[in-house]
């Protein structure tokens, strides 16, 4: 079993949908939780990271972590056709940054 | 402006050929990360380093290595490439070790061996 699940989609939406992208975890040692965004033939970058439990707002984007589950979410809210990629969920202890990555969640949001 | 690149953006090698990808950074970041990224398996870590002479194992490193003799490159070698690296490989390079730091990835490279 992968230390990080993500759900490989691909999930399309029509535009303004809101878009839910989750990872499962084992390993509760993470505390830092990352959502990267990949467009297609490009590297990931950073869209946002949380620490431990709890919610962070970005604009459009709402991270969430529930450490008693071992569930993080990351919500998308009136998807644009510009945020069609893969969603790459990652995750830290607090002993550096060296990251465990989901397997990428791929969105398509259709205008 | 700062940035890391990576070459060659494609590469096609035959089997048993050593190969060497290139990764190059200006934001002279200590931290530098090799990844693989295979479909169903995400990114997974290669080889990283946290400064000049510093090398380290990640999750899949049979078959590859790296040096560091400066801060700007970090090169990725395939001793004696095989069909199953055939993949993508992203660099990517952060300030430090922190958790809270970013890393910044390459825009990869397509590797095909046959």
């Amino acid at each position: 079993q992968k230390e990080v699940e993500q759900d490989p989609g691909p999930l399309s939406v029509p535009e303004g949908a809101i878009v839910s992208l989750n990872c499962t975890y084992s390993n509760s040692a993470f505390q830092y939780f990352m959502w990267y965004r990949q467009y297609s033939r490009k590297g990931p970058e950073l869209l946002m990271y949380t620490y431990s439990s709890g919610n962070k707002e970005d604009g459009r984007f709402t991270a969430q972590v529930d450490k008693s589950s071992k569930y993080i979410s990351l919500f998308i809210r009136d998807s644009q056709p510009s945020d069609s990629a893969t969603y790459l969920c990652a995750m830290t202890n607090n002993a550096g940054n060296m990251l465990t990555f989901g397997g990428g969640t791929r969105l398509m949001v259709k205008p | 402006d700062a940035e890391i690149t990576q070459s060659p953006r494609h590469k096609i090698t035959e089997t048993g050929r050593q190969v060497t990808l290139a990764c190059h950074q200006t934001w002279n970041h200590n931290n530098m990360f090799w990844y693989r990224q295979d479909l169903g398996h995400g990114l997974r870590l290669i080889h990283y380093s946290y400064g000049v002479q510093d090398t380290n194992k990640g999750e899949v490193s049979d078959g590859y290595s790296v040096s560091r003799s400066n801060t700007e490159d970090l090169p990725l070698t395939l001793e004696s490439a095989a069909s199953s690296q055939t993949s993508v490989y992203f660099c990517a390079s952060s300030p430090s070790g922190r958790p809270t730091d970013t890393q910044y990835f390459g825009p990869g490279t397509r590797l095909t061996v046959l």
